[in-house]
Parts: structure tokens; sequence; C-alpha cells
């Protein structure tokens, strides 16, 4: 059973930092591109980073790249995102989403993580 | 970037109706990289159809995609209880990926 155990969001002050990690099981991890996408509780999907699966190979929004740093380590099976600079607008449930090979969509996700970003 | 424009926003109908969700693209996109999910209140987003057309997992046959250029589609043939749910489209195309802004699906 293909499993994503995501952690590591909480309250954090604006221009602070956090580390969101994605435990993963149940499939060959080192295969597979993996994805964050956050939603605003009550919004829609966004997404924010990609990698391939060697790592050589990453994607940023716009709203995060120079701030966000994907990353993973394929002998533990895990996604990381470190997140530097965070404003207000960052405030969301991040979750990270398995790549179905070749057709760039997600098919499996992530329970998610809420970061908040207040003072 | 390419822009998902999803119409309608809120989609009002019956259990035993048909459902019918657009999802236009600000430029063309390849079929092979369309989706279409669903979520429900307190879910995580669940796929529902990848290449515009294939269904995913253990997804029912009442749901279909179809489509291609700008302009797809996600239809339901009769809409069952579970079904009311928010739908969103996603592209990929040239390392960035976008999601359609969504259609609620809610009972009448």
């Amino acid at each position: 059973e293909v499993r994503l155990v995501d952690s590591g969001g909480r309250l954090v002050q604006p221009g602070g930092s956090l580390r969101l990690s994605c435990a993963a099981s149940g499939f060959t991890f080192s295969s597979n591109w993996m994805h964050w996408v956050r939603q605003v509780p009550g919004k829609g999907l966004v997404w924010v980073s990609g990698m391939n699966t060697d790592g050589t190979h990453t994607m940023y929004a716009d709203s995060v790249k120079g701030r966000f740093t994907i990353s993973r380590d394929n002998a533990k099976n895990t996604l990381l995102l470190q997140m530097n600079s965070l404003r207000a607008e960052d405030t969301a449930v991040y979750y990270c989403a398995k790549d179905l090979i070749g057709h760039g969509s997600f098919d499996y996700w992530g329970q998610g993580t809420l970061v908040t970003v207040s003072s | 970037e390419v822009v998902l424009t999803q119409s309608p926003g809120t989609l009002s109908l019956s259990p035993g109706e048909r459902a019918t969700l657009s999802c236009r693209a600000s430029q063309s996109v390849s079929s092979t990289y369309l989706a279409w999910y669903q979520q429900k209140p307190g879910q995580t987003p669940r796929l529902l159809i990848y290449a515009a057309s294939i269904r995913a997992t253990g997804i029912p046959d009442r749901f279909s995609g179809s489509g291609s250029g700008t302009e797809f589609t996600l239809t339901i043939s009769r809409l069952e209880p579970e079904d009311f749910a928010v739908y969103y489209c996603q592209q990929h195309g040239n390392s960035r990926y976008t999601f359609g802004q969504g259609t609620k699906l809610e009972i009448k």
C-alpha cells in the first residue's frame, strides 16, 4: 500500500524558516518524481515544487523560487521542503504528492501538514 | 504559465442527474498531461482521470473525461450522493504544473 506521511508544519514567524518532511512507503520511491502542493484552507490547490527521481532536476512555482528548496533522500525514502523567508501568504496545508509516471499528475497524496506564518 | 479556468464555479444538481464540468486552458495543453481530481471536505485530493480520459485505479465508470487542446470536460453520468465535492483540473507543461480554481458540485 502506498503511503505518504507529511510532517513538520507548525506556527512560525514571518521571515522564519521551516523544513517539511514526507516519509514514503509502499512503492519504489527512487523511481518516482515527487512534488509539494499547498492549499489555503477553503481555497484551491497550488503546485509548489517538484523534483525528478535523482534530484538533478528541480522545479518551483514563481511564488516560492529562491526561498524554498526541495530535496530528497532516496536511501531513506524521504522528500523534504526547506522553506526560508516565510511570508504570511505561505500559510497553507502542504501536501507531498507522488507523480504518476509519464503523465504529470499526482496519484497519491500525503495527509498534509499545516504551516502557519504569523507573528 | 498555462491558466486553467473551470466552469461553472458551482453546480447544483440532484442525485441521478448528469454533471458536466468544464476546464478551459489559456493555451493548448497536451492531453497526456491533463488530469481531474475530486476533493471532499477534510480529505486529500483524489486522482480521478489522467491523460484527459483514463480513469485512475478504482474510479467508477460513471466518471469520464474528454477533450483536447484548450477544452476539457469531466462528466459524471449519474450522480451518487458521494460525488458531491469540489473538482479540480490540472495540467503539466514546461516544468510547470497548474490547477484550475475548482468547481463545487453541490446537492440541489
